[in-house]
């Protein structure tokens, strides 16, 4: 059962566009909503992450919007560049137990 | 300050071979987690430890899987007769595992190719 949904698998943009990625939950219990970015051949760095009692969090050019009554919270690229183009993935955990999305294939269009 | 250090970045395997990949979490972290990538999927939670104690291992396979955390020394994640099935990224992250949801941080992967 996936713990996390994300959407959607992919995503295209051309530059100075604002890719909106979002994410789902069931869980209530849990406390911490990171995302991550990852570049082919690496491994995924923390992006920016948010916790329930805030219903936004901002990062530069990087947005999470929060709605716990939804369940659910998205990533928001402003301005969005090649360079930003990337697998996204969000994730959600209780305590030290972290459960990812599938990742979301962003490419950012010159 | 060092982040979480894994090697060898790249490993091949021939079938029935064993693998072992390590993992030296972050300064000040004692939680560590395995996770494998196939390609164009996301991450595959497999195993979750503290030194020297396994946590979950909910999503480790039950055969030719295993997965250590020693009191001194990297973790490491054992894959025994490997299949071609197993050529995948995998990923170990650390966390200082606090009392409330902490930061995990990944490791650069190693990627296993079984020939």
């Amino acid at each position: 059962q996936q713990q996390v949904k994300q959407s959607p698998q992919s995503l295209i943009v051309q530059k100075g566009g604002i890719p909106i990625i979002n994410c789902a939950y069931e869980n209530t219990a849990f406390d911490y909503f990171p995302w991550y970015q990852q570049f082919p051949g690496k491994g995924p760095a923390l992006l920016i992450a948010i916790r329930p009692d805030v219903s936004e969090k901002k990062e530069g050019r990087f947005t999470i919007s929060f709605n716990k009554s939804a369940k659910q919270f998205s990533l928001h690229i402003m301005d969005s560049q090649p360079g930003d183009s990337a697998t996204y993935f969000c994730a959600a955990s209780i305590g030290n137990q972290f459960y990812f999305g599938t990742g979301t294939s962003l490419t950012v269009i010159p | 300050n060092a982040g979480v250090m894994q090697n060898p970045r790249h490993l091949v395997r021939r079938r029935g071979q064993e693998a072992r990949l390590r993992c030296s979490p972050m300064k000040g972290h004692s939680h560590v987690y395995w996770y494998r990538q196939l390609p164009e999927e996301g991450l595959k939670f497999m195993v979750y430890l503290q030194k020297e104690n396994i946590i979950d291992e909910s999503g480790m396979p039950k055969e030719r899987f295993s997965a250590e955390f020693p009191k001194e020394g990297p973790s490491i994640l054992r894959i025994q007769q490997v299949v071609r099935g197993d050529s995948a990224a995998y990923f170990c992250a650390s966390s200082q595992g606090s009392g409330r949801s902490g930061e995990q941080y990944f490791g650069p992967g190693t990627r296993l190719t079984v020939t």
